[in-house]
């Protein structure tokens, strides 16, 4: 149980697009979901904390109208990257959680973007 | 949060115990220990977590020191697979659910 899936498992795009990561609770509903971002060879930072059907949180330092996220039902979370460039290229997690459950956050299986 | 120290690497060999210390010495009363890791190129896996009493899963077992400033996850019977990015986070239960990750021990088990 609590399955959390992402899509794409990769992308890449031109410097100055757009592009979406989706994020699904594949056998649960995800009351908050998670996003984070990790460089090569470093830890995994927060970038925001989007709760279903309100605003996100976004972390301090990150840019909140870069990146976008919605969090529209209680299965999905989406992030979308707004006129990327190379140095966004990372790799995109996502997590979620649910209201009783243990404190865990179950996490999907990451984006990597690049951006040429 | 308190702040956790846990060593950089470390190498086990394959069917043997790996023992995972972290330390923990500024730990609040009502924080948790967390344990996740990270196989390479996926998303983190929750791997188990305690207060004070010891822990035992399907996965790993978390022993922590009486005084709590320490604790140990041990994988019993290490495989290859189990090569990963583990991380100890410590952190108390409150309604945000947020993690806070460091650096971790990147275990690398060998045949």
């Amino acid at each position: 149980g609590a399955v959390v899936s992402q899509h794409p498992s990769w992308v890449i795009c031109k410097s100055g697009t757009s592009v979406k990561i989706e994020c699904r609770s594949l056998d649960f509903q995800a009351t908050t979901m998670f996003w984070y971002r990790q460089f090569p060879k470093q830890s995994l930072m927060l970038m925001a904390t989007s709760n279903e059907g309100s605003k996100a949180t976004y972390e301090q330092g990150v840019e909140k109208d870069k990146f976008l996220i919605n969090h529209a039902s209680l299965t999905l979370s989406t992030l979308t990257v707004t006129s990327a460039h190379p140095e966004d290229s990372s790799f995109y997690i996502c997590s979620a959680t649910w209201t009783g459950a243990s404190y865990e956050q179950y996490f999907g299986p990451g984006t990597r973007l690049t951006v040429t | 949060d308190a702040k956790t120290t846990q060593p950089p690497s470390m190498d086990c060999a394959e069917g043997r115990a790996a023992n995972l210390p972290c330390n923990h010495s500024t730990i609040s009363g009502n924080e948790y220990v967390y344990w996740y890791r990270q196989i390479h190129s996926q998303g983190p896996q929750y791997i188990i977590h305690g207060l004070k009493n010891n822990e035992t899963n399907e996965m790993a077992s978390l022993i922590i020191t009486e005084d709590r400033k320490s604790s140990t996850l041990i994988l019993p019977h290490a495989t290859l697979r189990d090569t990963a990015v583990y991380y100890c986070i410590v952190r108390r239960r409150s309604n945000d659910y947020k993690l806070s990750f460091g650096a971790g021990t990147t275990v690398t088990v060998r045949a």
